[in-house]
């Protein structure tokens, strides 16, 4: 069965840096997208970052432009979310999801990880 | 949010329950959209895709469906597990997106 596990949440001061992880099974990986999305109570559901089924092609909400990076690797079934200039407003449970169709982007998500949550706090 | 849900719904076992989502010209307009289950202390689960298809494993009695730049969700024959949060979501053409998502609705079975 398809399975995605994030990690590498935790606390964080304002302007360092998180590597999130998200550790996939049960599924061909190099053939889907991936995303990550996050969630807050205040702000709900946020997409955050999107690479595409090869890595040739990511995408990003404005919010997070510039300072984090979406990366995967296909040989190891792991997508990561490198986070730098972390900001309070960070602050989220993170998701990694799948894109449901092979070899396209369809922008929803069909499977989610447990989410990890990020802290950022002086 | 983009877009806009009632924060609460409620209904008794057995009953009919509509959530709906209000959007614009330049999401739900335009795009499909996609409900989103998360019960409580767990991920969000995929609900209703494309407007109104069910991944595999989804009971019938849920159901979806959109008209000009609004879309609902259905919950026909309420059980007492159906008590989670919903989540509208669509593509945006605007500076909004991508991907946006409506605030939630958090549903009580009564």
């Amino acid at each position: 069965q398809v399975q995605l596990v994030e990690s590498g949440g935790g606390v964080v001061q304002p302007g360092r840096s998180l590597r999130l992880s998200c550790s996939t099974s049960g599924f061909t990986f190099n053939n889907y997208g991936m995303h990550w999305v996050r969630q807050t109570p205040d702000k709900g559901l946020e997409w955050v970052a999107l690479v595409w089924y090869d890595g040739s092609i990511k995408y990003y909400a404005d919010s997070v432009k510039g300072r984090f990076t979406i990366s995967r690797d296909n040989s190891n079934s792991t997508v990561y979310l490198q986070m730098n200039s972390l900001r309070v407003d960070d602050t989220a449970v993170y998701y990694c999801a799948r894109d449901p169709v092979p070899r396209e982007v369809r922008w929803y998500f069909d499977y989610w990880g447990q989410g990890t949550p990020v802290t950022v706090s002086s | 949010s983009v877009l806009t849900q009632p924060p609460s719904a409620s209904g008794t076992p057995g009953q009919k329950v509509t959530i709906s989502c209000s959007g614009g010209p330049s999401n739900i307009g335009s795009n499909t959209v996609t409900w989103y289950q998360q019960l409580p202390g767990t991920a969000p689960k995929l609900l209703i895709y494309n407007n109104s298809q069910r991944p595999s494993g989804v009971p019938d009695r849920f159901s979806g469906s959109k008209s000009g730049t609004s879309a609902s969700l259905a919950i026909g024959g309420l059980h007492s597990e159906d008590e989670a949060d919903y989540y509208c979501a669509s593509w945006d053409d605007s500076l909004n997106g991508p991907v946006v998502f409506g605030g939630g609705t958090k549903l009580t079975v009564l």
